[in-house]
């Protein structure tokens, strides 16, 4: 059974720093990884999605890596800003792909506060 | 394009009633998924459709939940007799292999609570 996990849980910094978040992954049969944004009470925005056969993806500040034999992720977000502050989620769907490749399994999420 | 679409956002029931959610994939999206997720945990696998066929129902999907998407458009999710664990938000999102190679949108989701 997959499992995902993030660290870390929470993580407060203050504006303009660059930050990092991590999620692992117990099964590297994936075929793809995605990093969700959620804000309080509301649905997940997707970030970025990086393929089984990507090393990283990279969106504006946000920078994802990929390393699928080690079961690793990262999500780097340069120059932090206020509006940056909500739980990010990452993702991974199996291997199988197909139809299934929406059956994700989380992680827990990392809650980021960015203050002023 | 208006995005995955829930209704209610907001549900309160009292323990035994049963309640329905609805959810309006985008409308090229032939792929529909419901998931489940309690408050500090990440969402949890319900199960899926591809056009009106549900394809896919994790066991955590127990007899008293249950999922349709008649004509392959919007899809409901009943649950009957409901219990204070049921309480959660239920997330519908949807999918197509075209364009954004394998994105999944989501909605914003039906929050439950059940007193």
């Amino acid at each position: 059974k997959q499992e995902v996990t993030q660290i870390p849980a929470a993580l407060s910094v203050p504006e303009g720093e660059n930050l990092v978040l991590n999620c692992s992954f117990t099964d590297s049969a994936i075929y793809n990884l995605q990093w969700f944004r959620q804000d309080p009470g509301k649905g997940l925005t997707s970030l970025l999605l990086i393929q089984s056969s990507q090393r990283e993806q990279t969106s504006g500040r946000l920078n994802a890596s990929l390393d699928k034999s080690s079961g690793r992720s990262t999500l780097y977000i340069a120059a932090s800003q206020p509006g940056d502050s909500a739980t990010y989620l990452c993702a991974v769907s199996p291997e199988t792909g197909g139809t299934s490749y929406g059956k994700l399994t989380f992680g827990q999420g990392t809650i980021l506060t960015v203050h002023p | 394009d208006t995005g995955v679409s829930q209704d209610p956002r907001h549900k309160i029931t009292k323990r035994g009633q049963n309640v329905t959610f609805r959810c309006d994939p985008i409308s090229e999206h032939n792929r529909l998924y419901w998931y489940r997720q309690t408050l500090g945990q990440g969402p949890e696998f319900l199960t899926y459709f591809q056009n009106e066929a549900q394809l896919e129902k994790s066991r955590l999907l127990s007899d008293r939940f249950s999922a349709e998407r008649p004509k392959g458009s919007f899809s409901t999710l009943e649950i009957q007799r409901t219990e204070q664990g049921d309480s959660a938000m239920y997330l519908c999102a949807s999918s197509s292999r075209t364009g954004e190679r394998n994105t999944i949108y989501f909605g914003e989701g039906s929050w439950l609570t059940v007193v």
